[in-house]
């Protein structure tokens, strides 16, 4: 099983601000995705990564970048927060091979722009 | 482009009494499926796949999931519910060779009487 780190797990800021969400796994995974959750909501793709300088948007349009300098590190930014993000962001990776469907989650952020 | 249903948003059940949360899948060929089990301000956790083979897989937490191709279905199953099984519950499909990206379901959220 995966071990994925998410920081930070709360956030609250003030709209205008440029966050950064970090996620971070130790399995060597190539690929790696963000997702958002509403609350009660199904979780929505919004960036996938399937290795190093490799990025792509997901399904659910976003406001936010990321980047894949290192395989294990996948950050995810905001340039400027505003209330419309509030939401969890969730981070999973997945290994290759047959497997490579399986994906396995961080515990999230939850993030509130006031 | 494949969607998943879940169509129980809430489902209360007693502690020691069976569960079964229904999942349905729309996709032209055999997908992959997931159960994983989301609790309070936590990320997902992989409950149990199928992949191919046996339609009746075994998953953590004493749950098991059928695959009914003829009914586009994915049930899971606990035949004996504790308390500490409440949770939201969540289906996901991905399909043949298309990037490892999971569709979700809308999720079914499960409380457990005592």
């Amino acid at each position: 099983e995966a071990d994925i780190y998410q920081t930070p797990r709360y956030l609250v800021i003030g709209t205008g601000k440029k966050i950064t969400l970090e996620c971070s796994q130790t399995m060597g995974h190539d690929k790696m995705y963000w997702y958002q959750q509403d609350p009660g909501m199904e979780l929505h793709l919004i960036h996938y990564s399937y290795g190093v300088n490799s990025t792509e948007k997901g399904d659910l349009s976003s406001e936010s970048t990321v980047s894949r300098i290192r395989t294990e590190h996948f950050p995810l930014t905001l340039e400027s927060a505003r209330p419309s993000h509030t939401s969890q962001y969730l981070c999973a990776s997945s290994e290759g091979g047959l497997s490579s469907e399986t994906q396995y989650f961080g515990p999230g952020t939850r993030l509130l722009v006031l | 482009a494949q969607s998943v249903t879940q169509p129980d948003i809430h489902i209360t059940v007693s502690e020691g009494a069976s569960l079964e949360l229904r999942c349905n899948y729309s996709y032209g060929a055999t997908p992959y499926l997931f159960w994983y089990v989301q609790s309070p301000g936590q990320g997902l956790q992989l409950l149990l796949k199928y992949f191919s083979g046996d339609t009746l897989v075994q998953g953590i937490k004493g749950f098991e999931a059928e695959f009914k191709r003829s009914q586009s279905s994915f049930n899971l199953r606990k035949p004996s519910v504790h308390w500490s099984d409440a949770a939201e519950y969540f289906c996901a499909v991905a399909v043949t060779g298309g990037g490892n990206k999971l569709t979700f379901g809308t999720g079914t959220q499960l409380k457990v009487e005592l």
